[in-house]
């Protein structure tokens, strides 16, 4: 069976300090991965997706940044971070070629103080 | 531009009540919708989802009708339970060259004993 692995799952940052956010997918291959972010109280805003190994593209111009390394991991980083990166992340995942929804991960919860 | 939308950001039920969540779309040429659950500090769960050449889908204690003529979906829930509280999600598969869920803003459902 897929699974989807989010951490940490809360994390408290000064602002300026760097960001690694990782996202590992099992029991599939070449996934659709996605970061979403979601602030206090609201829905869901789609940050960055990737079709294979290298390949990201952007949804909204940001102070973060994506990653992927290897065909089942994703990174969201940042080098500075602001107070406005507060939120919510989660990482998703969806099965190339069939439809369907997205299975999301468990979520980060980023506080910068 | 594309959106997606919700009457009603709360809704109070008692238990064993029927609960009706609905959503307005804006791109009538989507023919995916999915309605998610999410928990308190948790990702979005997959719930129940429909295709545009349908206009009602039951699953378990759960029914979505979609309306395309006015660009609206609902959720229906039976017999609702406290387990239930959460927030409610619609989402629409859109193709800009890419196919990617775009979120509403979510429906607190809120169930008392």
């Amino acid at each position: 069976s897929q699974t989807i692995h989010q951490w940490p799952a809360t994390l408290v940052q000064p602002v300026g300090s760097p960001l690694s956010l990782e996202c590992t997918v099992e029991g599939t291959s070449n996934p659709n991965l996605y970061w979403y972010r979601q602030a206090a109280g609201r829905g869901l805003q789609l940050l960055f997706y990737s079709i294979g190994i290298d390949q990201i593209s952007s949804e909204v111009p940001q102070n973060l940044s994506a990653s992927r390394p290897q065909d089942r991991q994703f990174i969201l980083s940042s080098k500075k971070l602001l107070l406005s990166d507060s939120g919510f992340y989660l990482c998703a995942w969806r099965r190339i070629g069939l439809a369907g929804g997205y299975t999301f991960g468990s979520g980060t919860r980023l506080t910068v103080v | 531009g594309e959106s997606v939308g919700l009457h009603l950001p709360t809704l109070s039920v008692q238990e064993g009540d029927n609960s009706i969540i609905n959503c307005a779309y804006s791109n009538s040429a989507s023919d995916y919708f999915i309605w998610y659950k999410q928990e308190s500090g948790k990702g979005p769960q997959f719930i129940i989802d429909i295709r545009s050449n349908m206009d009602k889908r039951q699953g378990q204690r759960v029914t979505v009708l979609l309306n395309k003529t006015v660009k609206h979906l609902s959720l229906q829930i039976a017999a609702t339970q406290p387990g239930d509280s959460a927030v409610y999600f619609c989402a629409e598969l859109v193709d800009t060259g890419f196919q990617k869920l775009v979120f509403g803003t979510g429906t607190r459902l809120l169930v008392s004993p």
